[in-house]
């Protein structure tokens, strides 16, 4: 059972599309964090976020607290956005520990 | 000068040796975690420490004992590596609040079981 849901798993898109990505949990979070990850590469934090919306640049992640859901979406997608895109929730009930999505595999073909 | 570094980047070891891989961070971060990944899993935790002499196990402990005695490193020992043990091992650190509050990730190191 894992509490962190995403999807899709994978994604294939041509340059330029808009992409949504779309993370789900079971219980309720304190905070919700959007990391990427490039082949090979190291993980790196896009967003951590409790409410609302947060946009950086192409970036715009939101929650939706009621639904246990939150999304990343890509505006203009290019190819150096492919990568693994990786949700990670703090629950609520679970203190220091965040867990994980299996994460999503985006390509963006150019 | 990178805020966590991870030692070694790679590493081949044979089955039955001891390993122990190295976190050193100067963000001054009060929590730090070692995770694996492996292929169709999520980052999955193994242990994790909440200050200096004060950790506890993660959901993968078993095989693996870690320490902590400055702030700045956490130490990831495999007792006797086995081949289950291949994988890439990252480690991360939280701080306690504001901008700190999400994880900084190190480079990870991968490692070899033969």
């Amino acid at each position: 059972k894992n509490e962190v849901e995403q999807s899709p798993q994978n994604l294939t898109a041509q340059e330029g599309e808009f992409i949504t990505i779309n993370c789900s949990y079971s219980v309720g979070i304190s905070a919700l964090h959007w990391l990427q990850q490039h082949p090979g590469g190291g993980i790196v934090s896009l967003f951590m976020l409790s409410s609302g919306k947060k946009k950086h640049g192409r970036l715009i992640a939101t929650i939706n607290i009621q639904e246990k859901h939150s999304s990343l979406h890509i505006t203009a997608s290019h190819p150096r956005d492919s990568a693994v895109y990786i949700c990670a929730a703090l629950l609520s009930n679970t203190g220091n520990q965040f867990y994980f999505g299996t994460g999503t595999s985006l390509t963006v073909i150019p | 000068d990178a805020g966590i570094t991870q030692s070694p980047r790679h590493k081949v070891t044979e089955t039955g040796t001891p390993v122990t891989l190295r976190c050193h961070q100067t963000e001054n971060h009060r929590y730090m975690y070692w995770y694996r990944q492996d292929p169709g899993h999520g980052l999955r935790l193994i242990h994790y420490s909440y200050g200096v002499k004060d950790t506890d196990k993660g959901e993968v402990s078993d095989g693996y004992s870690v320490s902590r005695s400055k702030t700045e490193d956490f130490l990831l020992t495999l007792e006797s590596a086995t081949s289950s043990q291949t994988s890439v091992y990252f480690c991360a650190t939280r701080g306690t609040g504001g901008m700190s509050y999400g994880y900084t990730f190190g480079s990870g190191t991968r490692l070899t079981v033969v």
